[in-house]
Formats: structure tokens, C-alpha cells, sequence
């Protein structure tokens, strides 16, 4: 079965750019989202088909994927950014996750 | 958009259990569904998936054979029936709407708790 894959942990100090990527076969030939997920709250999509933000997602978002790695990438890094964040992709018609990133806004 | 999901907690290995889904704001028989399991610590894991009319259903090999998707789109109800359950199926369940046009998952629900333990 098709796997993704993303570093457990990223960290970033605010005001910076921060940078979560995505890793798997060929990633670049199939559509990737990213979920956002707060403790306790329902998770949110953050960026869709690779690169297209969802309403009422901020432009500080931003996404690429290409080759084996898909990219979400995260501008003038906010202490609300601090978040697990989910690249998920499509499998024929079934969903693959990844791993997940816990970004730490320090 | 509203997902509220219900029917979780505890049961013991080899039990069953029928989690709920209802959505409201929108039309559930115009959009493919979803369930997504988080296990503290693991992530995400995509369960299963639903087609609109409910004729075709999708698993991850990992409950396929012991859970079954189904809808009831009078009712504007998602539902994820769990048999043999297993205590690494303990995790929050949460059911996910996909778009109506393009395929992207757009909106989850809060979830609800499985817990399968002795």
C-alpha cells in the first residue's frame, strides 16, 4: 500500500517561515492535501490539490508538490499556527496520511 | 456545515459498536463521506470511505472485513458498524465530508472516543 511520510517535529520562531514536507513515490503525480489539528478540535483543511487554499485559510499558507515531496509552508509563523499538521493523498480511490508534524512555534 | 458524530465508548475486545454521523447545513447525499481514526501518538488513519448513493464502499486493509461504512441520506446520517473490535482500534472517530466536485476532504467533525479494553 502507498505511504507518506513527514518528520515528527518542526520548529520555528515566530515571524519566520515555517516548512513541513511530505515524502512518498511519485507524490508529485498524485493530489495532496494538508489537515490542520488543534487538541481537542476538529481538524481543518488547510490546503487542497496541492496548492490551493480553502476559504478563509490564511495567505500565509501556502503549497507545492512536486517529484517525491509535496510542501506546506507557512509565512510569518503565528503562536495559532502551533498545530499538527497531515499531508494526505490519494491511493487509486482510497486515502493515505501521513504521519503527521507537530509544529512548535517557540 | 455541521458533523456530529456519537455512539462511542468503551467496549470490550471482540465487541461491537455503531458510530453515528449527522450532518446538517448540507445536502449528505450530494457528497462522498468519510472515517478517519486518530490513535494518540500514531495520527491519522484513514477507515473507510462511501460513495453518495451508498454503492460503493472503500476500507483500509486494517478493518476491512470487521467494519462496514453505510448511509442514510433521508437522514442525513453517516454510520460506521464495528465488529471483532480490537484494541488497537481504540482511537477518536471522526467522520470527514469530501467535496462535492473535486476530491479533497473539506470538513471533519469533532469525533467521538472508541475505547476497546478488558
Amino acid at each position: 500500500s502507498y505511504e507518506v511520510t513527514q518528520p515528527p517535529s518542526v520548529s520555528v520562531s515566530p515571524g519566520q517561515t515555517a516548512t513541513i514536507t511530505c515524502s512518498g513515490d511519485k507524490l508529485g503525480d498524485k493530489y495532496v492535501s494538508w489537515h490542520q489539528h488543534k487538541s481537542g478540535q476538529r481538524p481543518v483543511a488547510v490546503m487542497y490539490q496541492d496548492a490551493k487554499r480553502p476559504s478563509g485559510i490564511s495567505e500565509r499558507f501556502s503549497g507545492s508538490n512536486s517529484g517525491n515531496t509535496a510542501t506546506l509552508t507557512i509565512s510569518g509563523t503565528r503562536a495559532m499556527d502551533e498545530a499538527d499538521y497531515y499531508c494526505q493523498a490519494w491511493d487509486r480511490s482510497t486515502v493515505v496520511f501521513g504521519g503527521g508534524t507537530k509544529l512548535t512555534v517557540l | 456545515v455541521q458533523l456530529v458524530e456519537s455512539g462511542g465508548g468503551l467496549v470490550q475486545p471482540g465487541g461491537s459498536l455503531r458510530l453515528s454521523c449527522v450532518a446538517s447545513g448540507f445536502t449528505l447525499g450530494s457528497h462522498w463521506m468519510h472515517w478517519v481514526r486518530l490513535v494518540p501518538g500514531k495520527g491519522l488513519a484513514w477507515v473507510a470511505r462511501i460513495k453518495t448513493d451508498g454503492t460503493t464502499s472503500l476500507y483500509a486493509d486494517s478493518v476491512k472485513g470487521r467494519f462496514t461504512i453505510s448511509r442514510d441520506n433521508a437522514n442525513n446520517t453517516l454510520f460506521l458498524r464495528m465488529n471483532s473490535l480490537r484494541v488497537d482500534d481504540s482511537a477518536l472517530y471522526f467522520c470527514a465530508r469530501e467535496h462535492v466536485v473535486e476530491n479533497w476532504i473539506d470538513s471533519w467533525g469533532q469525533g467521538t472516543l472508541v475505547t476497546v479494553s478488558s
